[in-house]
C-alpha cells in the first residue's frame, strides 16, 4: 500500500529565511509519481509540481526547488527566500502506476511565514 | 471561469438531512474524484469515476454515495448525514494520461450540527 509521510506538522520562519518541507514514501510499485501542491488560506488546492519514478533530476522555479532521492523515498520542497505570501499548507502525494491514478496525500505541513 | 466548479461553497445543515454536493468541469477530462479534507488528516479519497458507467469506492466511502450524471458532471451525496462528515470537499479531475496532475475545485465547507 502507499503511504506519505510529512512529519512536519507546522513550521514558522521569518521572511527571507530558507525553509525546507520534508516528504517521505512508501510504496511497492517501480513506476509511480510525486507531488506537490499548496492550500493558502482561501483553501483551494494549486498544483506545483509532479515528478516521475524515473527523473531524479532536481528542479528548480524561481524560488522554488525540489529534491528527489528514491535512495531515501524522499521528495523535499525547497523555498528559497521565503516570502509572507508562501504561508499555507502543503501537501505533498503519491499516485502508483497501477492504483488508477488514486493520489495518496500526505497530512500536510502548515508553513507561517512572519514578516 | 474555473475549469473545475463546486456547488455549494458553503452549507450548513442539521444531522439526518440529506445533502448533495455538486461537481462540473470544463476540462473535458474522463476522470473524476471526490475528496474529503480533515484538519491533520490530509485528504481522503471517497469515490472515483472513470467514466460515465464506472463507479469506484476509496478509502471512505461508508455514508456517501455519487452519481456520474455526464463526462462534465460528479455529484456526491450525503443521505442522512452526521456530525463527522463535517469536512471540507474536494471534486478533482484528471485526463488519462499516466503523469499528469489532478485539477481540483475550489471546495466545499460542510458544516452538519
Amino acid at each position: 500500500a502507499q503511504k506519505v509521510t510529512q512529519a512536519q506538522t507546522e513550521i514558522s520562519v521569518v521572511e527571507k529565511e530558507d525553509v525546507t518541507l520534508d516528504c517521505v514514501y512508501e510504496t511497492r510499485d517501480t513506476t509511480y509519481y510525486l507531488f506537490w501542491y499548496k492550500q493558502p488560506p482561501s483553501g483551494e488546492l494549486v498544483f506545483l509540481i509532479r515528478r516521475n519514478s524515473f527523473d531524479e533530476q532536481n528542479e528548480i522555479s524561481g524560488r522554488y526547488s525540489w529534491n528527489f532521492q528514491k535512495s531515501t523515498s524522499s521528495f523535499n520542497f525547497t523555498i528559497t527566500a521565503s516570502q509572507v505570501v508562501d504561508s499555507a499548507v502543503y501537501f505533498c502525494a503519491l499516485s502508483e502506476a497501477g492504483s488508477a491514478r488514486q493520489l495518496t496525500f500526505g497530512s500536510g505541513t502548515q508553513l507561517t511565514v512572519l514578516p | 471561469d474555473a475549469d473545475v466548479t463546486q456547488t455549494p461553497r458553503n452549507r450548513i445543515t442539521k444531522t439526518g438531512k440529506r445533502i448533495m454536493l455538486e461537481c462540473s468541469q470544463t476540462k473535458g477530462h474522463d476522470r473524476m474524484y471526490w475528496y474529503r479534507q480533515d484538519p491533520g488528516l490530509g485528504l481522503r479519497l471517497i469515490y472515483y469515476s472513470f467514466d460515465v458507467k464506472d463507479i469506484n469506492k476509496g478509502e471512505i466511502s461508508d455514508g456517501y454515495s455519487v452519481s456520474r450524471q455526464a463526462q462534465a458532471k460528479f455529484s456526491l451525496s450525503l443521505e442522512s448525514a452526521i456530525p463527522n462528515q463535517t469536512a471540507l470537499y474536494f471534486c478533482a479531475t484528471s485526463d488519462t494520461s499516466a503523469n499528469q496532475p489532478q485539477h481540483f475545485g475550489d471546495g466545499t465547507r460542510l458544516s452538519i450540527l
